[in-house]
């Protein structure tokens, strides 16, 4: 079965300063693996996706992430944050294997990013 | 909006009430899922419906009963729930044959006293 970790609750960054949230995963097959961004009292939004190609990838408000096979990672990267960058961020992944039960999308416990000014 | 359209968007029901979460999208997606969003936890897979069709249920307890009429709708029919039960409840929808993520809703915050 698939699974995402994502090992830190909170990062703390300054604005300005380059950003990093951490996301390592297991699935059985191939990867395809997201990240969402949820502001308060919403639901969550589209960031960006792997499923082949590139190993770095470029989404929406600046944001990358970058593929790692060998340490199964996807973490999520920003050079320079914004207070506004302030969220909770989930990364998921699905088995590019499987239809069914099996692809389906499944979450990390989320981190909560806090920018500073 | 997201084309994925949840009402309502917070519910405070008593444990002997029965209530209903309603889901509708707007995006010709074929397939559905309600998710259970608790503080400090993985967001939690309740139930998967592909063309209509209930494809998993990952142990939900059975006062949570969706129901899927169509392919536009969804719902999640509560009852006798415990204080346990308040929490996030998150709609989302896919075109499940393509590889892309999920298009979810505002969700409804559910609240059980």
């Amino acid at each position: 079965a698939q699974s995402v970790a994502q090992p830190e609750d909170q990062v703390n960054v300054a604005e300005g300063n380059p950003l990093t949230v951490k996301c390592t995963y297991s699935v059985s097959g191939n990867p395809y693996l997201f990240w969402y961004v949820q502001y308060p009292n919403r639901g969550l939004q589209f960031l960006l996706k792997y499923i082949t190609g590139d190993n770095l990838v470029k989404g929406s408000y600046g944001f990358e992430a970058e593929f790692n096979k060998s340490q199964t990672s996807f973490h999520l990267k920003k050079p320079s944050a914004l207070v506004s960058d302030s969220a909770l961020y989930f990364c998921a992944v699905r088995d590019g294997n499987y239809g069914g039960s099996q692809g389906n999308l499944i979450f990390g416990k989320g981190t909560k990013l806090s920018v500073k000014p | 909006e997201t084309g994925v359209t949840q009402t309502p968007r917070h519910l405070v029901m008593g444990m002997t009430n029965k209530k209903s979460l309603k889901c509708e999208q707007h995006l010709g997606h074929n397939a559905m899922y309600w998710y259970k969003q608790s503080a400090k936890k993985p967001l939690e897979l309740m139930f998967v419906y592909n063309f209509k069709e209930q494809t998993e249920n990952n142990s939900v307890p059975s006062r949570f009963s969706p129901e899927c009429p169509n392919s536009s709708h969804l719902f999640l029919h509560l009852h006798t729930l415990q204080p346990e039960d308040s929490a996030l409840y998150l709609c989302a929808s896919s075109q499940f044959s393509e590889v892309g993520g999920y298009t979810f809703g505002s969700g409804t915050r559910l609240t059980v006293v």
